[in-house]
């Protein structure tokens, strides 16, 4: 059974930093492209990032490239998501994804964790 | 970047009924398409890939249709558990951009 479980989140002012675990198991995570998808309250969900399962061919949404860095650990199955710089619209809940990317659809989400940006 | 438009934003039906949610794709994107459901406080299900395959274990009153710019979620003999919201998804480019969803409500 495919679980991802998220960690990491929590409650940072502006210009601050986090960083976002998903701890993956119940599959060969090194051969899975893994992406982190946000979603603010009340609000349509948003992709965010995506690494290959080498940790290359990385890919950001404009609204966090040069402050979000996706990265994967895969002697941990872990997936990070560095966010520095932060401001009051990275608030979402974060979500984990297993094998999302162009050309790829998926149905294996974590919970998420909430990330809350505010003074 | 690939627009998604979805319509309508809210929805209301009874039981029984039959309902149809839209997604319009600015450009055109094939049939890149995802529909998901989304109940509260959970991660987005998928129902539908590549705009008309039912994914396993999803009710077949569930369906998709539709091509390039055009696409619809119709569902079927409407459930209470069907009460959520619905969000479409193209995966033909980044940003794989989302729809604003639609809410569907079980009178």
């Amino acid at each position: 059974e495919v679980q991802l479980l998220e960690s990491g989140g929590g409650l940072v002012q502006p210009g601050g930093s986090l960083t976002l675990s998903c701890a993956a198991s119940g599959f060969t995570f090194n051969t899975y492209t893994m992406s982190w998808v946000r979603q603010a309250p009340d609000k349509r969900p948003e992709w965010v990032a995506v690494i290959r399962g080498n940790g290359g061919d990385i890919h950001y949404v404009d609204s966090v490239k040069g402050r979000f860095t996706i990265s994967r650990d895969n002697s941990r199955n872990t997936l990070y998501l560095q966010m520095r710089n932060m401001r009051a619209e990275d608030t979402a809940i974060y979500f984990c994804v297993k094998g999302l990317n162009t050309g790829y659809y998926s149905n294996d989400w974590g919970h998420g964790t909430q990330v809350t940006v505010s003074t | 970047d690939i627009q998604l438009t979805q319509s309508p934003s809210f929805l209301s039906a009874s039981a029984g009924d039959r309902v149809t949610i839209t997604c319009r794709a600015s450009p055109a994107i094939y049939t890149h398409l995802a529909w998901y459901q989304q109940k509260p406080g959970k991660a987005p299900k998928l129902l539908i890939s590549a705009a008309s395959t039912l994914q396993s274990g999803v009710p077949p009153r569930f369906s998709g249709s539709g091509s390039e710019t055009e696409f619809t979620l119709t569902i079927n003999s409407l459930q209470p558990e069907d009460s959520a919201n619905y969000f479409c998804q193209q995966i033909k480019s980044y940003p794989m951009t989302f729809g604003q969803g639609t809410r569907l409500e079980i009178k």
